[in-house]
């Protein structure tokens, strides 16, 4: 059963273009998280998606980005015309049912962006 | 407000040693409450999960506690090892929310030899 899968574990992308991160969830997972986190900083929640829903987007900037989690494939997070200050991680993390049940979050190992 | 802050931000001990982490949160209805190790550039993975009834729980060299009253969790490290070196996430659910995970900013745990 593989994990949590990322792709690509690094980007890097010139201001102004647009950066797609893809995350596979655990098989059997059907709630997705994205987190973002800069260098020696915490994680910070982005948005929270079931099987085509977004269930919570607070922590998403209102321009930009967008993400998605369709019926069939990867859910996606999306970033258009990127600035330096997107350059950090991003995570994805799964779990089979809302987090309130368990707490447990099954994480990727990440997306590295970095803009030029 | 739920929140959850952690101490020290970041620590370094010798290897061999032990240390003592903490997380205090305010998150409320609690549900439960998990340590996360995160290895530089990697993803976390979960450590230990501690529910409302639970005061201690050990994973090896790992002992979490939690205090319910006081809305207080440590995370103690014996024995250091060098592999130890990570950031520690303590992670707090709330029973209701749709997004109910409430994140510590971590501990920067260094072990030198």
């Amino acid at each position: 059963n593989a994990g949590v899968m990322q792709n690509p574990r690094h980007l890097v992308r010139r201001r102004g273009q647009e950066a797609r991160l893809r995350c596979s969830p655990m098989k059997g997972h059907s709630h997705v998280y994205w987190y973002r986190q800069l260098p020696e900083e915490g994680l910070k929640f982005m948005v929270y998606l079931q099987k085509e829903n977004i269930i919570d987007e607070s922590g998403m900037p209102k321009e930009r980005f967008s993400a998605e989690f369709p019926k069939e494939g990867p859910s996606i997070l999306r970033i258009q015309q990127v600035v330096r200050g997107d350059s950090a991680a991003y995570f994805c993390a799964s779990s089979p049912q809302q987090g309130a049940n368990t707490g447990e979050l099954f994480f990727g190992e990440g997306s590295r962006l970095t803009v030029l | 407000k739920n929140q959850v802050e952690q101490s020290p931000q970041s620590l370094i001990i010798l290897e061999g040693k032990n240390c003592t982490l903490q997380c205090n949160y305010t998150v409320s209805p609690f549900s439960n409450l998990r340590w996360y190790k995160q290895d530089t550039g990697r993803g976390p993975v979960s450590l230990t999960i501690m529910t409302f009834s639970e005061n201690t729980k050990s994973n090896g060299r790992y002992t979490a506690t939690l205090d319910a009253d006081t809305k207080q969790s440590s995370l103690h490290i014996t024995a250091s090892q060098l592999s130890d070196s990570a950031s520690y996430i303590c992670v707090v659910s709330a029973r209701a929310g749709a997004n109910n995970l409430f994140f510590g900013t971590g501990t920067r745990l260094t072990v030198i030899p």
